[in-house]
Order: structure tokens, then sequence, then C-alpha cells
């Protein structure tokens, strides 16, 4: 069983809209938490941590849910430039540094 | 700043070939990363070096193997390419916190 889990999508999205998806970890002990969005063919990038308490950041929202074991992201008023597959991250308890990543969900976002 | 850079970006070897993949970063951290990343997959550690003059097995280090040079370069080595090792692969670098920046990748096909 992978330690990260994604839907790969693609979720093809109406530009203006709403959309969110989710990333389930396999691990209860699990620390920290992040988004990362990687272009095609180009390097991931962090878009955003993911705290116990939900964040925001801009159009875009993460919430955290331990007891089930997810996080979710959630992107308001879409841009064509959030194309993009959107990469979930968590790091282990005594692995510092070591990141589990998800194969990543694709987003689409259509004129 | 340059970030994290990476060369070659892109090679073909033959099956039994050696090469070593080059990894530099400006930004004064401690910890460097190797990584690859095959469709489907999520990004998965090969080696890491938690502070110069250290290095750490990841999830898939077999056929591989890393040089700390000093603080600012991480190099990968592969002694007998294998068609396996067909992939895109990833340096990563991080400071005090888990936020890892890559570098642009290099694109390996092993024939």
């Amino acid at each position: 069983r992978k330690e990260v889990e994604q839907d790969p999508g693609p979720f093809n999205v109406p530009e203006g809209a709403t959309v969110a998806f989710n990333c389930t970890y396999s691990n209860s002990a699990s620390q920290s938490f992040f988004w990362y969005r990687q272009d095609c063919r180009k390097e991931p990038k962090l878009l955003m941590s993911v705290y116990s308490s939900g964040n925001e950041d801009g159009r875009f929202t993460a919430q955290l849910n331990r007891a089930s074991q997810y996080i979710s992201l959630l992107i308001r008023d879409s841009k064509l430039s959030d194309s993009a597959t959107y990469l979930c991250v968590v790091t282990l308890p005594d692995s510092w540094g070591k990141l589990q990543f998800g194969a990543g969900t694709q987003v689409v976002v259509t004129p | 700043n340059a970030g994290v850079t990476q060369t070659p970006k892109f090679q073909v070897l033959k099956t039994g070939q050696s090469m070593t993949l080059q990894c530099a970063q400006d930004m004064n951290h401690n910890s460097m990363y190797w990584y690859r990343q095959d469709p489907g997959m999520g990004l998965r550690l090969i080696y890491y070096s938690a502070s110069e003059g250290t290095t750490d097995k990841g999830e898939v280090p077999n056929g591989y193997n890393v040089s700390r040079l000093n603080k600012r370069e991480f190099s990968l080595r592969l002694e007998s390419a294998a068609p396996s090792q067909t992939s895109v692969y990833f340096c990563a670098s991080s400071g005090q916190v888990n936020e890892q920046f890559f570098g642009p990748g290099t694109r390996l096909t092993v024939l």
C-alpha cells in the first residue's frame, strides 16, 4: 500500500470555478503535510504547508483531517495558470527531512 | 541566486555505461536529496545528505552511489546503467524547515 494516495485526475475545471480534491495517507503518525505544485516537465515547488487548523493562501485552502487521515486542497476562482499537477506530501516521525510524495492530481483549467 | 542547478538536463546511455549527475545549491542549505520520478508514481528518495560529510540511503538506493563533495554539491553516480533507471532525476535542498527546493531535473534514458 502506498504511503500517500491521490486521485490522478484529470480534474477538468472551467475558468472561474472551484475545484477540490483530497489525498489520503496511511501512517497515522505522519507529522507534517504539504501541497506542492508541479508544472508539466518542471520541478515541484512548494504551494503551501497544511496546518491542523486549516489554512488559506489567497484562492487556495488546505485542510487536514487527522481522524480520517486525509488532507484536502480547494482552489477557488480557478485561473488558467492553475493548470498543473498537485502533489500531496507528508513526513513521517523520526524521518527528519524525508518527504513522502503522492503521485499527484492533475488539474486542467479550461477557458 | 540560481537556487538548485543540475547537469546535464538530458542524457541517453546504453546499458552498462556509467555517468554522474551533478547538483549544486547556492542557498547555504545543509541538507540535499536525490529523487527519481516515474510516470504514475510519486517522487522516490534515492539518497540524501543531512549535512556535509554524511550520506544515507533513501527508499530506492540500489544501483546508485552519491558523494557530498562539499556543502554546495551533491552528485549521483550510476555505475552500470540499466533500462530500469530510465527516469527523471531531481536534486533538492533544504534548510532549517521541511521546505525542499528542487532543481530543474535530468531526463535520463537508458537503452
